[in-house]
């Protein structure tokens, strides 16, 4: 069975560009979170979905930030406009849902470098 | 806000030797998870603890949860070089609609030969 799937693994853009996250979850999984990691914070959970439904955002840093889960399998993150601030490893995970533990399976990561 | 926190952040070992990494978080919670991060990889799950008292063991790991205490260990037992590598804890944080987990800042394990 395949794993969480991201795209792209790396992505360099320019200050102000769009920048598209991509993830799959794995198959029978109906919880998806998506994390991003830099030296300086560790990892930090900027939202997550249960049943394709948003269930904190919080983490989210601010308005140019997006996520959403069109169906039960997918969800993309947007970035829009970047800032090299943005500048990290994105992770997205996926689980069984919240009434069993949470154990996260990860994708390989999409990492960001905004010029 | 939930905190975790974990400690040492980097710990340098020597091949054969023994040595516990801690993991202390803040609110009560009954679930907490271990990962492992090569550099430049994803995060790999190691185990799942669902109770107080629960020990997992796993080759080389054993990690055990106190729930009284708010304490997670992951010991390390003849350490080989394999083993290096970054390992987090994440503490499961229940709420209304659901949970998630809050993750420390990672321990930086070094094993030299």
């Amino acid at each position: 069975d395949a794993g969480v799937i991201q795209s792209p693994r790396h992505e360099v853009t320019e200050m102000g560009q769009e920048v598209t996250l991509r993830c799959k979850l794995i198959s029978g999984h109906n919880s998806l979170f998506w994390y991003r990691q830099t030296m300086m914070r560790g990892l930090e959970l900027l939202i997550y979905f249960n049943n394709n439904v948003p269930i904190d955002d919080s983490g989210m840093p601010e308005d140019r930030f997006s996520a959403k889960m069109p169906n039960a399998s997918f969800s993309t993150l947007k970035i829009q406009p970047s800032e090299p601030r943005d500048s990290a490893v994105y992770f997205c995970a996926s689980s069984l849902g919240p009434t069993i533990h949470r154990e996260l399976f990860f994708g390989e990561g999409s990492r960001l470098t905004v010029l | 806000e939930l905190k975790v926190e974990q400690n040492p952040l980097f710990l340098s070992m020597q091949e054969g030797k023994n040595y516990t990494i801690y993991c202390n978080y803040s609110t009560t919670s009954d679930r907490l998870y271990w990962y492992r991060q090569d550099p430049g990889k994803s995060l790999e799950s190691l185990f799942v603890l669902l109770s107080n008292g629960a020990v997992k063991q796993e080759g080389r790991l054993m990690a055990s949860l106190d729930t009284k205490a708010r304490l997670s260990t992951l010991h390390i037992t003849a350490a080989v070089h394999d083993l290096s590598a970054t390992y987090f804890c994440a503490v499961d944080q229940r709420e209304t609609s659901g949970s998630r987990l809050t993750f420390g800042e990672g321990t930086q394990l070094t094993v030299n030969p």
